[in-house]
């Protein structure tokens, strides 16, 4: 059983391009959290999302950033304009099901760089 | 608003020792605990989870207690080894969602 995948694990961006970053749950996952890690900052929650809906999405940035969890493929969140303050590790996790209760397993991450 | 602290920042400590871990919350309603592991460059290796009606886990030389009243969690790292030299992050849920809220994670250094 593949834990969570992210890929790319290294992304360089130029400033104004877009980044997609995919994540592919657990199997048997269908819940998926992205969280952002800032250097020298702790990991804080982004956005929540279920098959083809978005729960919460209290952390996310107001714009620029997006994301979704389709019915068939990975989850993608989407930074469009990059801007150098974007370079952070993003981190995907998955769980079973909804519930303050389960546990959340995490990827390896997606290492963004805007230069 | 749910905030999450850790003490000490970073840790050096001679191999063998044992050592403690400590992790608070300003809100007892939460609904799990988790500790995780990072590794540099790396991703989070879920350590042990506790629910909010547990008071402790045990995972081999790692064991987690919980005290909600008092809003602490804490590691306890037995026998400690130069592979244990990682960040130690302690993460509380605080919502049916699942959602976790981080601390700023305990630098730990195991010295041969």
């Amino acid at each position: 059983n593949a834990g969570v995948m992210q890929n790319p694990r290294h992304l360089v961006r130029r400033r104004g391009q877009e980044a997609r970053l995919r994540c592919s749950p657990m199997k048997g996952h269908s819940h998926v959290y992205w969280y952002r890690q800032l250097p020298e900052e702790g990991l804080k929650f982004m956005v929540y999302l279920q098959k083809e809906n978005i729960i919460d999405e209290s952390g996310m940035p107001k714009e620029r950033f997006s994301a979704e969890f389709p019915k068939e493929g990975p989850s993608i969140l989407r930074i469009q304009q990059v801007v150098r303050g974007d370079s952070a590790a993003y981190f995907c996790a998955s769980s079973p099901g909804q519930g303050g209760n389960t546990e959340a397993f995490f990827g390896q991450g997606t290492r963004l760089t805007v230069v | 608003k749910q905030e999450v602290t850790q003490i000490p920042a970073a840790l050096s400590v001679p191999e063998g020792e044992n050592l403690v871990l400590n992790c608070s919350f300003t809100d007892s309603a939460i609904y799990n605990l988790q500790w995780f592991r990072q590794d540099p460059g790396k991703g989070l290796t879920s350590l042990l989870l506790i629910q909010s009606s547990q008071r402790e886990q045990t995972s081999g030389r790692l064991n987690a207690s919980l005290d909600k009243s008092s809003g602490r969690s804490t590691l306890y790292i037995a026998a400690s080894q130069p592979g244990d030299s990682a960040t130690y992050l302690c993460a509380a849920a605080t919502s049916n969602t699942g959602k976790l809220i981080f601390g700023q994670g305990t630098t730990l250094q195991v010295k041969p």
